[in-house]
């Protein structure tokens, strides 16, 4: 089992280019993911999906659009990228919550670091 | 305001009890409290979840105040691999309400 995979790990990119981070999970979960992270902010969630076709905003999706095509991959795109998007990004998936509401534990990539010039 | 709060930081020595405080005053009736721990350079790892009771596993215990204001992650006997941010957090709600805390770092000491 690979876990949670995210490509690429470094980028670098020039103001207004755009770029897709590709996250990949052979767990079969339901729930994938995708936050930020910069210093002293902690984790932020961007974008989140909760099956394949879905997908819903979460506390910061400004300047990023997601795709779930398919179960296993969840894709964030950045259009025109900015350098307020200079960041560290995380993916991580999870079985659902359960009818109660509890969330079960979920499962990180190893990050992409991005800088934006 | 609907985050956590923790301390920046901390020390233990090794092998000592290490108690990770975090207040979550505003959290609702149905939020979970998660605990998630993260070292230099790699993705955050789950430590420990619950809801109203205190919890235990493997890794560490979860005591969750009656009021659920707060909560505190124990680590028994910390050892120098147990150096790491940790972040306090609460998931809840249908559509994913998930906040993380901004997270305490920390160092354990030989």
């Amino acid at each position: 089992n690979a876990g949670v995979t995210q490509t690429p790990k470094f980028r670098v990119l020039k103001t207004g280019q755009s770029m897709t981070l590709l996250c990949a999970q052979d767990m079969n979960h339901e729930y994938m993911y995708w936050y930020r992270q910069d210093p002293g902010m902690g984790l932020r969630l961007i974008h989140y999906s909760v099956g394949e076709g879905t997908t819903a905003k979460g506390e910061v999706p400004d300047g990023y659009n997601v795709s779930r095509l398919k179960k296993q991959n969840f894709l964030l795109g950045l259009e025109s990228a900015a350098p307020s998007q200079t960041s560290v990004y995380f993916c991580a998936s999870s079985y659902p919550a359960d009818g109660a509401g509890e969330y079960n534990e979920q499962f990180f990539g190893p990050g992409t670091r991005l800088t934006v010039l | 305001d609907a985050k956590t709060t923790q301390p920046n930081s901390m020390e233990s020595n090794e092998e000592e009890p290490v108690h990770l405080p975090c207040n979550h005053s505003t959290i609702s009736g149905t939020d979970y409290i998660h605990w998630y721990r993260q070292l230099p350079s790699q993705g955050p790892e789950y430590v420990i979840h619950g809801l109203t009771s205190n919890v235990n596993n493997r890794m560490a215990s979860l005591a969750i105040a009656e009021d659920r204001k707060s909560s505190t992650l124990i680590l028994h006997r910390a050892t120098l691999r147990d150096a790491a941010v940790y972040y306090c957090s609460r998931f809840g709600g249908s559509q994913g309400n998930l906040i993380f805390g901004k997270g305490t770092k920390l160092s354990v000491k030989p």
